[in-house]
This record gives C-alpha cells, structure tokens and sequence, in this order.
C-alpha cells in the first residue's frame, strides 16, 4: 500500500563510491523530505523540496547532494562515500501546511566499509 | 534546534494495561504537533496531527491531548495489545516554516504478551 517508494532497502559500499538513493511518490505531493537518522538519535532534516526545481538543505549539515526534476522523483547522491555516511536515510512527503502528516518511505539503511 | 522532548525514553507494559507518555516542545510561535508510530522495519506512519490547544484526537484505542499554553502532549494507548509495540515519534514544524518537522527521539513502547 506504500505511496511513497524508497530504493536500495540495504546497501553496502566501499569508501569513495557514488551512490544515489531513490525516492519515488505517487501521491502528487509538491513537498519532498530527506531525513537521516543515527542510531539511538533524532530524525534530521538534511534536504527538502517545495516542488520542481526547488531544493534546500535542511537544518543538519549534510555532504548529500538532491535533485527534483519531476514532482514524483527526489533522489538523493553521495560523490563520495565515506564510513562517516553510514546511516539510516528515509524519505517523506506531504502537503502544504503544517496541519499536513508527511508519509514516509521504508527507509535506505547504508553501510559504507 | 528545537527543545522537543520525549518521555520515557522507553517503555515495557503487559498486555491489557493502559499506558500514557509525553511529548514537551516550545509553547512559543506554535503551529501543529504530530504524533507518529514508527514500527520496526516499516516506514513510520502519520497517527494525528493537532492544532488547537485542549484538542484531543482518538483513533481506535489510541488517543492524544495538546496542551500549547504550556507546550506538552500526552499519548495514550487504552488496552495495549502486542502490535501496539513500536517507537512512538511527536514532531513540531521547524521555525523555517513550510511543514518542515523536527522529531523528537521518541519513547520506545514494548507490550509483553
């Protein structure tokens, strides 16, 4: 019943790898989210979008790069992959205001050796 | 960085009792409160988003109350049952505006059958 379509499920990469998370909604939302999350930490903002064309970094620092061609479409690259990057990366959408619940997708968990 | 604190951090009933934790956020410019269920391996899920204070929300066994003068919510789970179990999120939108949340750590809930 997912709206909201997160690819790899799992990944393991080796230090300076490029990767691209996918991120994929059928709900016709403008807002997109990325947050990223440590074990036993909060959710962190690091990138949203208001729609085509739009993107911004969130309120925790982050080397990830986004990208919004299409309204269903929010992929998220790393250039380069470090151990530091390790991490669990979910995606969300939602839609305007803050009365709107976001959806959330399964989550990217990512391991870099 | 928003103060958004949850209590406890963690939590073990059996099943059929009753159970309550809490979500304390700033009182100042506030402009909703969400409540999500995040269980384990599954993307987290949207249970209430509130807006005016002395609002309570329910759905099925689960309700919520908003306090925004002195800024806390409670969460409740009347009977809780075995699939009650998962990590419980409240998020408040980031001053920035545009819906974007900051989620506290979340109070991890275990229903022993």
């Amino acid at each position: 019943e997912a709206d909201i379509y997160q690819t790899p499920r799992y990944l393991v990469i080796g230090t300076g790898k490029k990767i691209t998370l996918e991120c994929s909604q059928t709900m016709g939302h403008d807002k997109m989210y990325w947050y990223q999350q440590d074990p036993g930490m909060e959710l962190h903002l690091i990138h949203y979008s208001y729609g085509v064309n739009s993107t911004e970094k969130g309120d925790l620092s982050s080397e990830s790069t986004v990208s919004r061609i299409r309204t269903e479409h929010f992929p998220l690259t790393l250039e380069s992959a470090r151990p530091s990057h390790t991490s669990q990366y979910l995606c969300a959408s939602s839609g305007w205001g803050e009365h709107y619940g976001y959806t959330f997708g399964s989550g990217t968990r990512l391991t870099v050796v | 960085i928003l103060n958004v604190e949850q209590s406890p951090q963690s939590l073990h009933v059996q099943e059929g009792d009753s159970t309550n934790f809490t979500c304390s956020f700033p009182s100042s410019n506030f402009y909703a409160l969400h409540w999500y269920r995040w269980e384990t391996a599954k993307s987290p899920k949207a249970l209430f988003v509130m807006t005016l204070n002395g609002d309570e929300k329910k759905k099925g066994r689960i309700s919520a109350t908003l306090n925004t003068k002195e800024g806390y919510s409670y969460l409740y789970i009347k009977g809780s049952q075995p699939e009650d179990s998962a990590t419980y999120l409240c998020a408040f939108p980031l001053p920035t505006g545009a819906n974007n949340l900051f989620f506290g750590t979340g109070t991890r809930l275990t229903v022993i059958p």
